[in-house]
């Protein structure tokens, strides 16, 4: 069965520096991979995805995930991050076989000024 | 504009007061699904549908119904609601559900969720 690992429940960043959540995934295969961010109040929105092809997928926002097959890994990155990023981040994983996604556990990210 | 719809968005009720919350969506998806969202849990999903008519049990289906009469709506029935149901709910729907096709990856939009607090 698949699995979904974000190890870090809450991120702190200072406002300007660079960001990495991580998110490790389990599974023989290689699983179809997406990020979401979710804002105070609102529903989960798409940053970004992964199906096949170039390793290093750019998304909305700004971010961008590196997906490593080595590792078992769909980190997610941000150079610069902005106040407005605050927000729980959710990884997902769908593969080829399932109807149904599993979502990893979220991470919170606590913007300081 | 394309969206999911979920109603309402805060409900407080009582337990075994039968109750919907409703999914409506207007960009003619085929795949529609239910989640709960608890703390330290992520989501989880409670029932997919992958067209209409045809409906299936996700993760944590226990205590919940849904019926897919529609292409565009998506109801969650709570027959006799009971305390461990207090959650925020999430509606999501996609093009398709095909799980082996390219089609059946594509990433799912969102409603803005029901807070359902069951006393």
């Amino acid at each position: 069965a698949q699995s979904v690992t974000q190890p870090d429940i809450h991120i702190t960043v200072s406002e300007g520096a660079s960001l990495e959540l991580r998110c490790n995934y389990s599974y023989g295969a290689t699983p179809y991979l997406f990020w979401y961010v979710q804002s105070p109040g609102q529903g989960l929105q798409l940053l970004l995805k992964y199906f096949s092809g170039d390793t290093l997928v750019q998304g909305i926002k700004g971010f961008e995930a590196e997906f490593k097959r080595s590792q078992s890994s769909f980190n997610l990155r941000k150079p610069s991050v902005h106040w407005s990023d605050a927000a729980e981040y959710f990884c997902a994983v769908k593969t080829g076989g399932s109807y149904i996604p599993t979502f990893g556990r979220g991470t919170s990210l606590i913007v300081h000024p | 504009e394309a969206q999911v719809t979920q109603n309402p968005r805060y409900l407080i009720t009582v337990t075994g007061k039968k109750l919907t919350v409703t999914c409506s969506q207007n960009m003619n998806h085929e795949y529609m699904s239910w989640y709960r969202q608890d703390p330290g849990l992520g989501l989880r999903q409670i029932y997919y549908s992958m067209n209409v008519e045809v409906t299936d049990k996700g993760d944590v289906p226990e205590g919940y119904k849904v019926s897919r009469k529609e292409k565009r709506n998506f109801p969650l029935i709570l027959e006799s609601p009971s305390p461990n149901q207090t959650s925020l709910y999430f509606c999501a729907s996609s093009l398709s559900g095909d799980r082996g096709g390219i089609l059946g990856n594509q990433p799912q939009h969102f409603g803005d969720g029901t807070r359902l607090s069951i006393l």
